[in-house]
């Protein structure tokens, strides 16, 4: 079974803090991705990787940066967090083809910034 | 414009009624590939189905089947004799040839399975 695990499920920070969202595949998928899900917006991509140290902006990069040092984990880096990026946060993996694969899903992280 | 669009934001049923997702994206390209996924309340997407472009055949598994019709631009996902267990989000997706691994989701439709 492929397996993504995210580091937490639930996460309350405070304005203006660094934060850092792990995701952790044991497939060996190339690509890696970031969402965050809100109501009535569905999911939004807001990094992906493709191969270790490679990423590409989704649609709302804007207060995100990201990490991938090593091919299973992918790190999702809030710089200053603020009220507006709380949010649901999905992480996803897929194999790296000449179709579009299916993504996997973590769990998800549920970020409270106050 | 939404690529993806899911006009449906919540639907109720009781069990054992049959249920329909609706299912409308846009794109120029001429290959490209379908998803739905369901979100139960434990956060955690899943993988239902993917579709490409060149294959119009409708999809049977189980007690769902999918309805594929590139004249409406439509990929529709019927549930039939609903359970409370397919309480759930789901969402449909779309990826286009110039980026397979960009996918585009609909806004989800919440769907209510009453005892």
């Amino acid at each position: 079974d492929v397996k993504v695990t995210q580091s937490s499920r639930y996460l309350v920070k405070r304005t203006g803090e660094k934060v850092f969202l792990e995701c952790v595949q044991d497939m060996d998928h190339e690509n890696m991705f970031w969402y965050r899900q809100d109501p009535g917006l569905g999911l939004r991509l807001i990094y992906f990787s493709y191969d270790v140290k490679m990423k590409e902006k989704g649609d709302i990069p804007e207060g995100y940066s990201v990490s991938r040092e090593k091919k299973e984990r992918f790190s999702l880096i809030l710089e200053s967090a603020s009220t507006n990026q709380t949010s649901m946060y999905l992480c996803a993996s897929s194999t790296g083809s000449a179709r579009a694969s299916e993504q996997y899903f973590g769990p998800g992280t549920r970020l409270t910034v106050t | 414009a939404q690529k993806v669009t899911q006009a449906q934001t919540e639907i109720s049923v009781v069990e054992k009624e049959d249920v329909t997702l609706d299912c409308v994206y846009e794109t120029r390209d001429t290959t490209y590939y379908l998803f739905w996924y369901k979100q139960p309340p434990s956060g955690e997407l899943v993988f239902l189905i993917r579709r490409n472009s060149f294959d119009e055949q409708n999809e049977i598994s189980g007690r769902y089947s999918w309805n594929f019709q590139k004249s409406t631009s439509s990929f529709n996902f019927t549930i039939t004799a609903s359970q409370v267990v397919d309480s759930a989000v789901y969402f449909c997706a779309l990826s286009e040839a110039n980026n397979f691994n960009k996918f585009y989701f609909g806004s989800g439709t919440k769907l209510n399975v009453k005892p």
